[in-house]
């Protein structure tokens, strides 16, 4: 079983779509995340969740809303998709100390 | 603004030698450290923690230090194998409960056979 899984894996879209990534965990964990890693690598965070509770937000466009039904999901809907937004996209869950993150949902924004 | 830097993009070792990589922050205080590997197209996976009050943490190969006076952590991999090739972040989270872990900006590793 995965522990955190999200899907799709790729996504390809046209400018000025919107779209939704799903993440679910089965750790059981209060903290759920989402964050954005670059062309260059750089791993940067977006939100975070705790049981179904925003608790972090980074200054990320309103464009980008989060939704917690439960403690154990996490989508991201984006709205009118820009190029920029074209990037890998991690949710991962965790308490203090350790994160678990799932495989990346790949968005191509063309 | 807060920083964390890990000081190479990319470093070279050959097989069997040790592997020591570093991470420095300024404008933090952070509860504990952390590091992740990351293989291509993969997520990061969890190696290590150390807390503020801990020197030194092992784990098989993998030795992290943590000096909060000199605000860095030094990674090590001893005995350095082709399969310990990945890009290796470090992670801080700051006091206070808060959960907010802020990563570096990760260094590439290639293990030379």
């Amino acid at each position: 079983d995965t522990a955190v899984s999200q899907t799709p894996k790729y996504l390809v879209t046209q400018m000025g779509n919107d779209k939704s990534i799903k993440c679910e965990q089965n750790l059981g964990h209060d903290t759920m995340y989402w964050y954005k890693q670059d062309s260059k690598k750089f791993l940067k965070i977006m939100f975070s969740y705790n049981n179904k509770e925003l608790i972090i937000n980074e200054t990320v466009p309103n464009r980008f809303s989060p939704k917690s039904p439960d403690k154990a999901h996490l989508n991201l809907h984006i709205n009118s998709l820009e190029l920029g937004d074209s990037a890998v996209y991690f949710c991962a869950a965790g308490n203090t100390g350790e994160l678990f993150f799932g495989e990346g949902s790949r968005l191509t924004v063309l | 603004s807060q920083k964390i830097e890990q000081n190479s993009e990319a470093l070279n070792i050959q097989e069997g030698k040790t592997a020591t990589l570093t991470c420095n922050y300024t404008n933090y205080s952070p509860a504990y450290l952390q590091w992740y590997r990351q293989d291509p197209g993969r997520g990061p996976v969890f190696l290590l923690l150390i807390r503020e009050n801990e020197k030194e943490k092992r784990k098989e190969r993998l030795k992290v230090t943590f000096d909060t006076t000199l605000k860095q952590s030094l990674f090590h991999i001893t005995a350095s194998q082709p399969a310990d090739s990945a890009t290796y972040l470090c992670a801080l989270e700051r006091s206070g409960g808060y959960q907010k872990v802020t990563f570096g900006t990760g260094t590439k590793l290639q293990v030379i056979p």
